[in-house]
């Protein structure tokens, strides 16, 4: 069963407008959620984080938004640029001293010069 | 130094060989974390280190060994292992518990023949 989902695998967006990615997650447990980068052949790299205490979190053309009621984040990506292209992960942690982050299964951002 | 270093980057092993998969942070990070992911999945929890001590082990099989030296190394002893095995193996490492976010390294590719 997926806890946490990610429903569009792939995403293509023109250079400088926004790029929306969703997520959906299941396990009203969860209290913090991130969003990891990854390109091909590297590692994930963390992008930005939220709080479920919190509904928005901004870091520079990066913004993520928590609806808790709806259990659904995402993440904006304003103004887009080519070297956003990679596969964006969410992730969900139900935080004690649970280490273990929840994955969903990415989505794909294309951004077209 | 804010990285999580895996070595080797690449290992092609056959099934009766066996390997180590090596992972160094020196963050003072606590818990150390290998992860497997296959193409186009999420990144899969293996093992979880805390405090040096094993904490957590996702039903692994027996052919994935993982050690922790000390605090800022961790090793991955591989043997016996199944072509199915073939994956990106990645580690990471966080502060306590996963509300700082993890660090990943970059990861090994893993094939085996």
């Amino acid at each position: 069963d997926q806890q946490v989902k990610q429903n569009s695998p792939s995403l293509s967006v023109q250079e400088g407008r926004i790029s929306i990615l969703n997520c959906d997650y299941t396990n009203s447990m969860f209290d913090y959620f991130l969003w990891y980068k990854k390109y091909p052949a590297e590692g994930p790299t963390f992008l930005i984080s939220i709080s479920s205490i919190k509904d928005k979190n901004e870091d520079g053309r990066f913004t993520v938004f928590l609806n808790k009621s709806a259990k659904h984040l995402s993440l904006h990506i304003v103004p887009s640029q080519p070297g956003d292209s990679a596969v964006y992960f969410c992730a969900a942690d139900s935080g004690g001293s649970n280490y273990k982050l929840t994955f969903g299964k990415g989505t794909l951002l294309t951004v077209n010069p | 130094d804010t990285e999580v270093t895996q070595t080797p980057k690449h290992l092609v092993m056959g099934m009766t060989n066996k390997k180590s998969l090596k992972c160094e942070q020196h963050m003072g990070h606590r818990a150390m974390y290998w992860y497997k992911q296959k193409a186009k999945k999420p990144p899969e929890l293996m093992f979880v280190y805390s405090y040096e001590k094993l904490s957590i082990n996702e039903s692994v099989p027996s052919r994935f060994s993982p050690e922790c030296p000390n605090s800022s190394l961790l090793n991955l002893h591989l043997h016996a292992l199944q072509p199915e095995d073939s994956a990106l193996y990645l580690c990471a490492s966080s502060q306590e518990g996963t509300n700082y976010g993890y660090t990943f390294g970059s990861g090994t590719r893993l094939t085996v023949v």
